[in-house]
């Protein structure tokens, strides 16, 4: 079965600084990786993610993630922090097999400072 | 814009009591889910369908039961509510033609009180 740890429930950061949002998966098979993005009062919006292409995944709003199968992570940065980028974080994945269910991790607010 | 909807969007009950949550989508999707939000806990998976006769459990089904009347109406009922269902519901679609990832496009959430 998979799994996805994200370190930090909270994180702040000052509007300019790194973003930098850390996800480790578990997966015996090649895994399919997701960040989302849930604003106060919404549903969950995707921001990017992996397939198996390149490892690199550009998102949106400037976002970017990863994916390193040696440390089987997956983290979300962006390089400088808007106000506008407060919510609440949520990495996951899925893999075949698992009739592609998506598993969840428990999530990371993130808090911007002015 | 082809979207996922649910309502109610709040909803407060007592203990016992019977509850439906809707779900509707026009997005031409054959996937649907439901799933709850608790704090400090993420989603989990409640039922999922992958077609109208296509009907299977989740991570924590116990207690919840699952309709689905169309391609597009996943229904979601507690039989007899308790305090610990007291959560943020999701519904969710995917479409099982757009590729093996299986992303999934969410509602904006039913939040639902027991008292």
């Amino acid at each position: 079965a998979q799994s996805v740890t994200q370190l930090g429930s909270h994180v702040s950061v000052s509007e300019g600084a790194l973003v930098l949002l850390r996800c480790n998966y578990s997966s015996s098979v090649p895994p399919y990786l997701f960040w989302y993005v849930q604003y106060p009062n919404q549903g969950l919006q995707l921001l990017l993610k992996y397939t198996s292409a390149a490892t690199l995944v550009k998102g949106i709003n400037g976002f970017e993630a990863e994916f390193k199968k040696s440390e089987t992570s997956f983290h979300l940065t962006k390089p400088s922090a808007h106000m506008s980028d407060a919510a609440e974080y949520f990495c996951a994945v899925s893999v075949a097999g698992s009739a592609r269910q998506l598993t969840f991790g428990s999530g990371t607010q993130l808090t911007v400072l002015p | 814009d082809a979207d996922v909807t649910q309502t109610p969007r709040n909803r407060i009950t007592k203990t016992g009591k019977r509850i439906m949550l809707e779900c509707s989508q026009t997005k031409g999707h054959d996937r649907m889910y439901w799933y709850r939000q608790d704090p400090g806990l993420g989603l989990r998976l409640i039922y999922y369908s992958f077609d109208v006769k296509d009907i299977n459990k989740g991570e924590i089904s116990d207690g919840y039961s699952v309709s689905r009347q169309a391609q597009a109406k996943f229904s979601l009922s507690l039989e007899s509510a308790i305090p610990n269902q007291t959560a943020l519901y999701f519904c969710a679609t995917s479409d099982s033609s757009s590729g093996r990832s299986n992303e999934q496009f969410f509602g904006p959430g039913t939040r639902l009180t027991v008292l």
